[in-house]
């Protein structure tokens, strides 16, 4: 099946730096990728949208400034969270479409929990 | 709006059989996922509806009846590895898929 990795699966970080969390398609090619945000019991909140070779698009209330979306290649997304704080603390995950597949079906990376002390 | 609604939590005995409703208001409607979420992991992929009726997958049964905006995810012979939350989610007619907040299934012994 597809495959979807994560890295880095877990970081800690102070608080002002700046974090790159990369999200690879190992099997298929995903023209789009998502990238979502999970806060404790709660449920996922779709940040953007990153197709490859063009901008991404962001969700109303996400700062594109602050969450830098890079879809350089058909296997790979990365998402940079600059100047972290600690309310940014979250469990982050991507998913990527495959379009080859029967149904649009979105397969997810094993998230990256970040902690921003 | 969209919305996608779920109950928030449900308790069910190992072996028994449970059944999580969603109902859904979206713009379009290109299918319907159930995913399943075990704390600190990402979202598996359980089911997908696009037609009304049922689909059967080992233990696991997923209903859809597009008219009434409604499915449900149907667990049976429950087992103690199925604790977990049980995620809704609707692909518009953007291809976007619209989340639920999810159900948190807790099962006893």
């Amino acid at each position: 099946g597809a495959v979807v990795s994560q890295h880095p699966s877990r970081v800690i970080c102070k608080s002002g730096t700046s974090v790159k969390i990369e999200c690879r398609s190992l099997d298929f090619q995903a023209t789009t990728m998502f990238w979502y945000r999970q806060f404790p019991k709660q449920s996922l909140m779709l940040m953007a949208t990153s197709n490859e070779g063009s901008k991404a698009t962001y969700e109303q209330g996400v700062e594109k400034d602050k969450f830098l979306i890079n879809h350089a290649s058909l296997t790979l997304s990365t998402l940079t969270v600059t100047s972290a704080h600690p309310e940014d603390s979250s469990f982050y995950i991507c998913s990527a479409r495959n379009i080859a597949g029967d149904y649009n079906e979105q397969f997810f990376g094993p998230g990256t929990r970040l902690t921003v002390l | 709006g969209q919305n996608i609604d779920q109950p928030t939590e449900m308790t069910a005995t190992e072996g028994a059989i449970v059944q999580i409703n969603c109902t859904y208001q979206t713009s379009g409607f290109n299918g319907l996922f159930w995913y399943q979420q075990h704390a600190g992991e990402a979202p598996t992929f359980l089911s997908y509806n696009v037609l009304d009726g049922l689909e059967e997958k080992g233990r696991f049964s997923s209903f859809l009846s597009r008219s009434k905006g409604y499915s449900y995810l149907l667990l049976k012979e429950l087992q103690m590895k199925d604790s977990a939350s049980y995620l809704c989610a609707v692909m518009d007619s953007n291809y976007q898929l619209i989340w639920g907040a999810g159900t948190k299934l807790i099962i006893k012994p």
